[in-house]
């Protein structure tokens, strides 16, 4: 059974360019969350969706944007990117979320982005 | 809001020896999961052990293994024998049952393994 994939897994980006991230869940998977881990400020939640809807949402600018295909797949965008967004972005999956019986979440490998 | 806290940002630990990595958390739920994550430096975490609130039974797994204290909101990590592969990042990190489904973590822990 294929793990949580996320592409890319580097990027380099300029300020005030915008960035699209990828998140394939692991299959019949359909709770896709979404973090920003940084060393600063740690692992922190930016969103999650669930069934192509956002059901949750953390505290960060309305630059960072999301959304869920019907495949369950997930792409995070960020726009007018600021120096400050350099971090590890990582995703996880889960069947359908902690809160309806899941107990745990499968985490992906992370997009690392720099922005210059 | 619920807050996960890691007081030790670095320990270290003797192949085959035992280490206990601390966690404490603030919350006014009733009902909530708590979870050991490692995170190598390949990145992937990778969930280690889990807790259920509602659970008296502290959770093992193998060679790890918790210390659940649930009126004293802390829930420590215990690593027996360990191992060379052990040494990584550990995140300690909370979750709700109702509301909000998102996972608070703490600062992690950094855990070297020495031979």
């Amino acid at each position: 059974k294929a793990g949580v994939t996320q592409t890319p897994r580097y990027l380099i980006k300029t300020r005030g360019q915008q960035v699209t991230l990828s998140c394939s869940p692991i299959s019949g998977h359909r709770s896709v969350s979404w973090y920003q881990q940084t060393p600063g400020q740690g692992l922190q939640f930016l969103f999650e969706y669930f069934s192509e809807t956002q059901r949750n949402k953390g505290n960060f600018p309305g630059r960072f944007s999301g959304r869920q295909f019907s495949n369950s797949r997930s792409e995070m965008n960020v726009s007018t990117l600021e120096l400050g967004d350099s971090a590890l972005y990582l995703c996880a999956s889960s069947l359908s979320g902690i809160a309806y019986g899941d107990t745990e979440a499968f985490f992906g490998q992370g997009t690392r982005l720099t922005v210059v | 809001a619920q807050t996960v806290t890691q007081s030790q940002p670095e320990m270290s630990v003797q192949e085959a020896e035992t280490v206990t990595l601390s966690c404490t958390y603030d919350t006014s739920e009733s009902d909530y999961y708590l979870f050991w994550y490692k995170q190598p430096p390949s990145r992937q975490m990778i969930l280690v052990i889990r807790q259920e609130a509602y659970k008296q039974q502290n959770a093992t797994e193998n060679r790890f293994s918790v210390n659940f204290q649930k009126a004293a909101k802390s829930f420590s990590l215990k690593i027996s024998d360990s191992q060379l592969g052990d040494a990584a990042m550990y995140f300690c990190a909370y979750r709700a049952v109702q509301g909000n489904n998102d996972m608070r973590f703490g600062a992690g822990t950094r855990l070297t393994v020495k031979p």
